[in-house]
């Protein structure tokens, strides 16, 4: 009965390949999101959809791209890594837009690249 | 800039009484929540603010002073599984949330 679940865990992967991270909420929330949290541990936020529309994208590189094939789920496809990206990716959701109401997290995915 | 500040890190001794502040200049205020987040694991919502004042939640408590652009979490009767990293996050003008690095808080016996 996970509320918001994302796969794989961990992910090692070389530069230069293709890869992505999968999420799933079961919490009816209208909006998902996508985090990117560094080694000095600050969250950045990368997407955002409500109710299928990308309604955040933040200043990262369109080697990132977020699919969401339905309200339930927020996918991440990252295109020719780098080692840069080598980070902890976390998927969110919240009901409404989020300014008041808090975040669910998943459990993270790290990704190495190397 | 939009910038918020936290201490990197502090101590505490089991049982005791800790108080996590937070200080915020940001394009408006919408409110302002904080995160606890275990090493390796997700964050989990703790408060959120959005009037002046002190919100209880049995063991933790926050602060709000919109004036002052300053808030705390007061943490007592610590046990050692409050071991962990606590995110200060404010929601701006444009409803966007700005997150601070976290204060880790280590709780000794």
């Amino acid at each position: 009965d996970t509320a918001v679940s994302q796969t794989p865990k961990y992910l090692v992967t070389q530069m230069g390949n293709d890869k992505s991270i999968k999420c799933e909420q079961n919490l009816g929330h209208d909006t998902m999101y996508w985090y990117k949290q560094d080694s000095k541990k600050f969250l950045k936020i990368m997407f955002s959809y409500n109710n299928k529309e990308l309604i955040i994208n933040e200043t990262v590189p369109n080697r990132f791209s977020p699919k969401s094939p339905d309200k339930a789920h927020l996918n991440l496809h990252i295109n020719s890594l780098e080692l840069g990206d080598s980070a902890v990716y976390f998927c969110a959701s919240s009901q409404g837009s989020g300014e008041h109401s808090p975040l669910h997290f998943g459990n993270g995915t790290r990704l190495t690249v190397t | 800039g939009q910038n918020i500040d936290q201490p990197t890190e502090m101590t505490a001794t089991e049982g005791a009484i800790v108080q996590i502040n937070c200080t915020y200049q940001t394009s408006g205020f919408n409110g302002l929540f904080w995160y606890q987040q275990h090493a390796g694991e997700a964050p989990t919502f703790l408060s959120y603010n959005v009037l002046d004042g002190l919100e209880e939640k049995g063991r933790f408590s926050s602060f709000l002073s919109r004036s002052k652009g300053y808030s705390y979490l007061l943490l007592k009767e610590l046990q050692m599984k409050d071991s962990a990293s606590y995110l200060c996050a404010v929601v701006d003008s444009n409803y966007q949330l700005i997150w601070g690095a976290g204060t880790k808080l280590i709780i000794k016996p």
